[in-house]
């Protein structure tokens, strides 16, 4: 079974602060996708990012970065110089592949509640 | 672009009644995923649909029932409410199966009492 782990529940800070949101995951699967959503307090989920199990670059867009180690089963998600638009509840999610027969299901982490104080 | 239309925004129920929750897309995604959002819970997969006329169980199918009849189309049944119903639903479709990313509606908040 497949299994994402958010270790942080909620995490406060001060604009302009740099901060990190942890996320670790379980899988048998070796090919498998994860991916980041965010969901703003009107309550809609936006996509922000997927990154496939065959690819360890990290990535940059803008202030948000994100670090894929499969040798520590972790894609985290750091916010460079936090904004107060930034506050939301973040989520880590994972799809397996399973031989074609996972059918896109996300297995979905626990969430972050990111609060970004002015 | 409409993406994923949900209807309606919000609902409250009482313990017993019936209802449907409705689901639409307009990108012609053959998949089609029934989440809910429990506080702290994350999102949990109710039931899902690769194509018209087919659909499975997800993680916690209990107490609903789905139906797609079409591509567009892939409305969420909820026979006798209970107050663990309570929720937030979400609809989501995909392209593709496991390497694309879904497309959430706007939600449906569900009070059961």
């Amino acid at each position: 079974a497949q299994k994402v782990t958010q270790a942080q529940t909620e995490i406060s800070v001060v604009e302009k602060e740099d901060v990190t949101l942890d996320c670790v995951y379980e899988t048998r699967d070796t090919t498998y996708y994860l991916f980041w959503y965010k969901q703003p307090p009107s309550g809609e989920l936006v996509f922000l990012i997927r990154r496939n199990s065959f690819d360890e670059q990290n990535e940059i867009s803008g202030r948000y970065s994100w670090n894929f180690q499969k040798s520590t089963s972790s894609f985290n998600f750091t916010i460079t110089a936090s904004q107060v638009v930034d506050s939301a509840v973040y989520f880590c999610a994972l799809s397996i592949n399973a031989g074609g027969t996972s059918y896109g299901k996300l297995t979905f982490g626990q969430g972050t509640i990111l609060t970004v104080h002015p | 672009n409409a993406g994923v239309t949900q209807t309606p925004k919000f609902r409250i129920l009482k313990i017993g009644q019936s209802m449907t929750l409705q689901c639409a897309q307009d990108m012609n995604h053959n998949y089609m995923y029934w989440y809910r959002q429990d506080p702290g819970m994350g999102l949990k997969l109710i039931y899902y649909s690769v194509g018209a006329g087919i659909t499975d169980k997800g993680e916690v199918p209990n107490g609903y029932n789905v139906s797609r009849s079409t591509t567009e189309d892939f409305p969420l049944r909820l026979e006798l409410a209970a107050p663990s119903q309570t929720s937030v639903y979400f609809c989501a479709s995909s392209y593709s199966s496991y390497n694309s990313p879904l497309h959430f509606g706007n939600g449906t908040r569900l009070t059961v009492t």
